[in-house]
């Protein structure tokens, strides 16, 4: 069965850096992700894709502030710079067989 | 400007039905795979269907199956799901997104969300 996995929590101090994780178990390692960030009372929004080889594509609008990296199974997203309004959920995101996937979320505390 | 519009929630009672809808602009609609994920009070996101660009290819979580509808009317850039026998669980802020992927068999990730529109089931 395939399951993506989070920290349910991340914290770090306003202008620093901090790297979130996603891990892929019982599928294929060459799968991507997407990485979503939702704040309270407000649509999900769609960070960027990270491939397999640590490739990424951002979305619209993304600040250079927030890049993607993978190692193995685990896909990574790293905020730096980290500013108030960072302050959210973060959610990897991929497609299983017939299903849409989303890992249980970090939440992401800016100190 | 991409722009994905939620709708149609509001409260049910258990067993009652509700129809959300999502009206897309900015884009080709009728070019893209759509899905409805929704978010319960305090939970993570939790994917519930997909429909493929021309309504051949549907798929559902087990937890909607044989009680949610999904549906799209290209020529009305519109999604819908069509939402009965609702229990409690049901409870959720339900969004559209928008689906990259180039196939009609298989969903991708997601590069667009709407704002989300809520319902609530409770008697």
């Amino acid at each position: 069965q395939f399951v993506v996995t989070q920290s349910p929590s991340a914290s770090a101090s306003l202008g620093a850096s901090v790297k979130l994780t996603c891990t892929l178990t019982g599928g294929p390692e060459r799968y991507g992700i997407a990485w979503h960030q939702k704040q309270p009372e407000k649509g999900p929004r769609y960070l960027m894709t990270v491939n397999s080889d640590g490739s990424h594509n951002k979305g619209d609008g993304i600040p250079d502030r927030f890049s993607g990296s993978s190692s193995g199974a685990e896909r990574y997203l790293t905020i730096s710079s980290l500013q108030s309004e960072d302050e959210a959920d973060y959610y990897c995101q991929t497609w299983g067989t017939g299903m849409g996937v989303f890992g249980g979320g970090t939440k992401l505390t800016v100190l | 400007e991409v722009q994905l519009v939620d709708s149609g929630g509001g409260l049910a009672q258990p067993g009652g039905s509700l129809r959300l809808s999502c009206v897309a602009s900015g884009f080709t609609f009728s070019s893209y795979n759509m899905n409805w994920v929704r978010q319960a009070p305090g939970k993570g996101l939790e994917w519930v269907s997909y429909i493929s660009r021309g309504s051949s290819v549907i798929y559902y979580a087990d937890s909607v199956r044989g009680r949610f509808t999904i549906s799209r009317d290209n020529a009305k850039n519109s999604l819908y799901l069509q939402m009965s026998s609702l229990r409690a669980e049901d409870t959720a802020v339900y969004f559209c997104a928008r689906d990259t992927s180039p196939s009609e068999y298989s969903g991708s990730w997601y590069d667009y969300w709407g704002q989300g529109t809520l319902v609530t089931v409770s008697s």
